[in-house]
């Protein structure tokens, strides 16, 4: 079964840096996209940004651009999402997800079940 | 950036058609076939219905198709059904300075 594994929820103080991670399981991990979407509470999707691990090929969106880091650790086959300084606006939930192809950039058919990131103090 | 536009909410009854509609430009919609639609329901994970404009993964219903006109695209539900009450979102490819993906604000389906 392919598989998209995410912490549930972290808790954490604004200016503190955290790292969430997606394991993958059932699938080669280095053939496909992996994607983060952020949805603020009652808000819409987001899309963040992506890696391939085979290369690594990272792309972010202009919006994120600066403000997240996206990284593959091919040998244990995870994807991580890293912040340097959160802010009480970053609470969330972000998922990961897997891209169906290799130029369906959004078309994301596998789904983690989402970290809820809340920065609180 | 701005989103692609969606209407805010669509209803319909049981065993009607509906159809969403996903406007951009032709640096998103309307310049690529790299269109998807997502289904999600409260407190779960999106699923994606269809991409690639009109394609459906395995095991999503026909009752789901997708289609695209100029910088619009569309998502039409057949035979209504109350499990089809949800959030759908559509995304695309987009090219400005650099290349990555769009979300549409999101649509409000309810099933009267």
């Amino acid at each position: 079964e392919v598989q998209l594994v995410q912490p549930g929820a972290e808790v954490i103080k604004p200016g503190e840096s955290l790292k969430i991670s997606c394991k993958a399981s059932g699938y080669n991990f280095t053939k496909h996209w992996i994607t983060w979407v952020r949805q603020m509470p009652g808000k819409g999707l987001e899309w963040m940004g992506m890696i391939y691990p085979g290369d690594p090929d990272i792309r972010y969106s202009p919006s994120f651009q600066g403000q997240v880091t996206i990284s593959a650790d091919k040998s244990i086959n995870t994807a991580y999402l890293q912040w340097s300084s959160l802010k009480a606006s970053d609470t969330a939930i972000y998922y990961c997800a897997r891209v169906i192809r290799v130029l369906s950039w959004g078309a994301m058919d596998v789904w983690g079940q989402g970290t809820t990131v809340t920065v609180s103090s | 950036q701005s989103a692609l536009t969606q209407p805010a909410s669509v209803s319909g009854s049981p065993g009607q058609s509906i159809t969403i509609s996903c406007t951009g430009t032709s640096s998103d919609v309307g310049g690529y076939n790299y269109v998807s639609w997502f289904q999600q329901h409260p407190g779960k994970a999106p699923k994606l219905i269809i991409y690639d404009v009109f394609n459906r993964p395995s095991g999503v219903s026909n009752r789901f198709s997708g289609s695209k006109s100029g910088t619009t695209a569309s998502l039409t539900i057949s035979g209504l059904q109350a499990e089809d009450e949800a959030d759908y979102y559509c995304s695309s490819f987009r090219t400005s300075r650099t290349s990555y993906v769009i979300f549409g604000g999101g649509t409000k389906l309810t099933v009267l």
